[in-house]
């Protein structure tokens, strides 16, 4: 099957500084990405929808200026969440998205904000 | 808007039994596709099985099969034969709609297999 990384797995940052994570698609071309968010034994909440070459659609309720996605290339979109607190601790998951229906998931990042 | 119900919060079962896990949607697209996804505690989101509205039979892959009835909007996951490494949380979800291609999630079961 696909595969999809994303780096870091884990991170723990202090409160207001900002926080890279990256979502790479390993073998082949995504157009698209979703960011997804989970709490603690939530279920997973779309956060955004990346295209290459073009502007994020954000969901309803997310702040565009504090999440930052961009999406480079085919291969690699990236989640920046700017000047971090604790409540944006999560466990946040990208997917890429093939032809027809497959998506495939990375393995996730958790981010403590301390 | 869609929205997917999975009504049970937790689930138990005995080893090598079959169990089935409930989710029902609700949608008013004619065309789309529902979901199975399983998470165990490392968090990854490990895809089980598809089913899209127009097929005519149950999606089927190994231990896991799709119980569609469109009727009733209900696609519940069976497992038949669990085992231990089964143990874990099930979320069940479908497409957004429009050509994004989002995923909409229920709020999950967790499944515990007992030996």
């Amino acid at each position: 099957g696909a595969v999809v990384s994303q780096h870091p797995s884990w991170v723990i940052c202090k409160s207001g500084t900002s926080v890279k994570i990256e979502c790479r698609s390993l073998d082949f071309q995504a157009t698209t990405m979703f960011w997804y968010r989970q709490f603690p034994k939530q279920s997973l909440m779309l956060m955004a929808t990346s295209n290459e070459g073009s502007k994020a659609t954000y969901e309803q309720g997310v702040e565009k200026d504090k999440f930052l996605i961009n999406h480079a290339s085919l291969t690699l979109s990236t989640l920046t969440v700017t000047s971090a607190h604790p409540e944006d601790s999560s466990f946040y998951i990208c997917s890429a998205q093939r032809p027809r229906y497959e998506q495939y998931f990375g393995p996730g990042t958790r981010l403590t904000v301390t | 808007a869609q929205k997917i119900t999975q009504t049970q919060p937790g689930m138990f079962v005995q080893e090598k039994e079959a169990v089935t896990l409930d989710c029902t949607y609700d949608t008013s697209d004619q065309s789309y596709g529902l979901f199975w996804y399983k998470q165990p505690s490392s968090g990854e989101m490990i895809f089980l099985i598809y089913q899209g509205s127009y097929d005519e039979q149950n999606a089927t892959e190994g231990r896991y099969s799709l119980n569609f009835q469109k009727a009733r909007k209900s696609a519940n996951l069976v497992i038949s034969a669990s085992q231990l490494g089964d143990s874990a949380m099930y979320f069940c979800a479908m497409d957004g709609g429009g050509s994004q291609g989002n995923l909409i999630f229920g709020k999950g079961t967790k499944l515990s297999v007992k030996p």
